[in-house]
């Protein structure tokens, strides 16, 4: 199952902070976050390994709770640069399709000056 | 830097030709990914290889979509006939799986191929 992010859209100013949530039905074993610019390929930004783990890529880090079966991106006084899509993707866990990661519909995060 | 490469980047083609994509994997790298990428859908898996064997193409439609490694160097997309519904973006992903790693290894995206299909 595709794993649901929310929001769908976030508008910010330059400087302001955002968070985004990604949500699993199943139980998830580790949580990977990508970027992609408009127009461009996606990006790797960190994979999450272990529930409660945080990890962090420049101004941005995420959270991973396994209880909850979800994990977190949090963007911190966020910059131009950051403008693009937000993709969290999900491993199956086992079988010949270990490894394929099902993406959620991504959430669009526009920076403003 | 290493790099996924794919070609065409663009392709504009009459509704009933073939396409062929091509990418080029990250040496080195033992798993390969296609994608296709549209509004509607977002990102979805069409096909999976590891160490150049089909894991999983649920994804793909049988009828006229095949995906093959001929060597570990190239992976092809074929669409045949082609229809206006399969325009989108065709990423090619690659990454590097051992038995520790599993599947906690990131997967590294070619630029992509623009299909539009008239």
């Amino acid at each position: 199952q595709q794993p649901v992010q929310s929001p769908q859209a976030v508008i910010l100013r330059e400087g302001e902070d955002a968070v985004i949530n990604c949500s699993s039905s199943k139980a998830l074993y580790s949580v990977h976050w990508y970027r992609q610019k408009h127009g461009e390929a996606p990006v790797f930004l960190m994979i999450l390994l272990k529930g409660g783990e945080q990890k962090g890529h420049e101004k941005i880090s995420a959270s991973f709770n396994e209880k909850k079966q979800q994990s977190s991106l949090y963007l911190t006084a966020s910059q131009l640069s950051y403008s693009g899509t937000y993709f969290c993707g999900t491993p199956n866990a086992g079988g010949t399709s270990y490894g394929k990661l099902t993406f959620g519909q991504g959430t669009i995060l526009t920076v403003h000056p | 830097d290493a790099r996924v490469t794919q070609t065409p980047r663009h392709k504009v083609t009459e509704m009933g030709q073939e396409v062929t994509m091509r990418c080029q994997p990250i040496l080195g790298h033992n798993t390969v990914f296609w994608y296709r990428q549209t509004m509607m859908q977002g990102l979805e898996l069409l096909a999976y290889f590891r160490n150049r064997a089909p894991l999983d193409d649920s994804g793909m439609p049988k009828d006229r979509f095949s995906a093959e490694m001929p060597d570990a160097t190239l992976a092809t997309l074929k669409i045949q006939p082609s229809e206006p519904r399969d325009s989108a973006v065709y990423f090619c992903a690659s990454g590097l799986r051992d038995r520790g790693s599993g599947s906690n290894q990131p997967q590294h995206f070619g630029d992509g191929t623009r299909l539009s299909i008239l």
